[in-house]
C-alpha cells in the first residue's frame, strides 16, 4: 500500500461548488505539502503545513493539517474551471531531502 | 528565463536504446531531484542530489544513471530502455524546506 493515500481519486464538480480532497499518511508527518499539476505540465507548489492544527489559505483554497490523525484536507470554495488539474499531497516523513507524494486527485470543473 | 528547464520535452525511442534527459536550473539551489510519473499519475522519487553528491537512490535499476556535472545541472541517462520505462520524468529543485520547483517534464515513450 502507498504511504500517502488521497481521496477521492477523481472528482467532477460543477462550477461554483465547494469540494474537499483528503490526504492520509501511514507514517508520522513532519510536514505536509500540497501541489497542483495542470495537464501536461509540472507541479506547482500551493501550500506547506508543518504544525498540527495549522490551516492556510490562498485565494479560494484552504488546507488543514491534523497531525494526530496524520491527515490533511484541501478545500476549494466556489470552484472555477481554473481549479481543474491534479492535486497531489507530498509528505516529509523524516528522511532528509525526500518528499513522498500521494496518489493524486484529478479534479474536473464543469460549466 | 525558466527556473527549471528539461530537454527534451518528448522522447520516443525503441527498446534497447540508450537515451538521456537533461535538466538545468537557474535558481542556485543545492538540491536537485528526478521523479518518475507513471501512467496513473503516481509520482515517485528516483534520485536526489545535493551539491553534486548523490543523497537518495530509491532502488532504481542501475540502468538509470544520474550525472551532475555542476550544481546547475542534473542529467538522467538510461541504458537499455524497456517498455516499463515509459513515463514522464520530472526534474525538481529543492529550496531546503521541501518546497520544490518542478520542470515541465519529459515524456518518454519506449516502443
Amino acid at each position: 500500500s502507498q504511504e500517502l493515500e488521497q481521496s477521492p481519486q477523481s472528482l467532477i464538480v460543477q462550477e461554483g461548488k465547494n469540494l474537499t480532497i483528503n490526504c492520509t499518511s501511514s507514517k508520522t508527518l513532519y510536514g505536509l505539502y500540497w501541489y497542483k499539476q495542470k495537464y501536461g505540465e509540472g507541479l506547482i507548489f500551493l501550500m506547506m503545513l508543518q504544525k498540527g492544527g495549522e490551516e492556510k489559505s490562498h485565494e479560494k483554497i484552504t488546507a488543514k493539517l491534523d497531525e494526530k490523525k496524520q491527515q490533511s484536507s484541501l478545500h476549494i470554495t466556489a470552484s472555477q474551471p481554473s481549479h481543474a488539474g491534479i492535486y497531489l499531497c507530498g509528505a516529509d516523513t523524516g528522511t532528509a531531502s525526500k518528499l513522498t507524494f500521494g496518489t493524486g486527485t484529478r479534479l474536473q470543473v464543469t460549466l | 528565463d525558466t527556473a527549471v528547464s528539461q530537454t527534451p520535452k518528448y522522447l520516443v525511442t525503441q527498446m534497447g536504446n540508450d537515451k538521456s534527459i537533461k535538466c538545468e536550473q537557474n535558481l542556485g539551489h543545492d538540491t536537485m531531484y528526478w521523479y518518475k510519473q507513471d501512467s496513473k499519475k503516481f509520482l515517485k522519487i528516483m534520485f536526489s542530489y545535493n551539491n553534486k553528491e548523490l543523497i537518495i537512490n530509491e532502488t532504481v535499476p542501475n540502468r538509470f544513471s544520474p550525472k551532475s556535472p555542476d550544481k546547475a545541472h542534473l542529467n538522467l541517462h538510461i541504458n537499455s530502455l524497456e517498455l516499463g520505462d515509459s513515463a514522464v520524468y520530472f526534474c525538481a529543485i529543492g529550496s531546503g524546506a521541501n518546497v520544490l520547483t518542478f520542470g515541465a517534464g519529459s515524456r518518454l515513450t519506449v516502443l
